[in-house]
């Protein structure tokens, strides 16, 4: 099956900025989104379509792809975005997540 | 305002059967597709599937296509998360989750712990 892979952990210190990388092969054919989920919280939508950002979300958030690797980006990270992160994108069966990467502020 | 509910946390043994629930509100039940989705203990999202309300046409990932069964009640806007013959395996986390684009979601139920043990 289609599969989506994330770094496990980024570990970034306040005010730095954090990366964090999502590859799969069918990402250069397909939209990529990225959810963020706090601890005993549901998921929230940081990014759609590669690099858009819904209302409500901070600028300091962004995404970009290039070919099979698409990255959000968190600039100015705060203490509030230590969270876990997925990807994910469409397939033949409907959709996937990444496998997620948990972000560390230290 | 979109708003997701989800129903409880349910507790069963193994064999038993569930139905999990999922009630859509602020918006027209039948223009967005239902998705469900997994989460096991201290691991990441599962996407399982995703039923369009309109017709209850449905999609499951093939891991879980014939584990799980979707369904619909249009005239309550509630969609339903489905199992025969519970397992320990099925103890997780499960999330309905929404929106105008069928790809991804804007909205998203605060979950249901299903917990399966004997």
């Amino acid at each position: 099956s289609y599969e989506l892979t994330q770094p496990p952990s980024v570990s970034v210190s306040p005010g730095q900025t954090a990366r964090i990388t999502c590859s799969g092969d069918a990402l250069p054919n397909q939209f990529s989104y990225w959810y963020q989920q706090r601890p005993g919280q549901a998921p929230v939508l940081v990014i759609y379509k590669d690099s858009e950002r819904p209302s409500g979300i901070p600028e300091r958030f962004s995404g970009s792809s290039s070919g099979t690797t698409v990255t959000l980006t968190i600039s100015g990270v705060q203490a509030e975005d230590e969270a876990d992160y997925y990807c994910q994108s469409a397939d033949s069966n409907g959709g996937v997540f990444g496998t997620g990467t948990k972000v560390t502020v230290l | 305002e979109v708003q997701l509910v989800q129903s409880g946390a349910e507790v069963k043994k193994p064999g038993e059967s569930l139905r999990i629930s999922c009630k859509g509100s602020g918006y027209s039940f039948t223009t967005y597709w239902i998705t469900w989705v997994r989460q096991l203990p201290g691991k990441g999202l599962e996407w399982m599937g995703r039923i369009d309300p309109s017709d209850s046409y449905t999609n499951y990932s093939p891991s879980f296509q014939g584990h799980v069964t979707f369904s619909v009640d249009k005239s309550i806007s509630t969609a339903y998360l489905q199992w025969s013959s519970l397992k320990a395996s099925d103890t997780a986390i499960y999330y309905c989750a929404s929106g105008p684009n069928a790809e991804f979601f804007d909205y998203w139920g605060q979950g249901a712990l299903v917990t399966v043990s004997s």
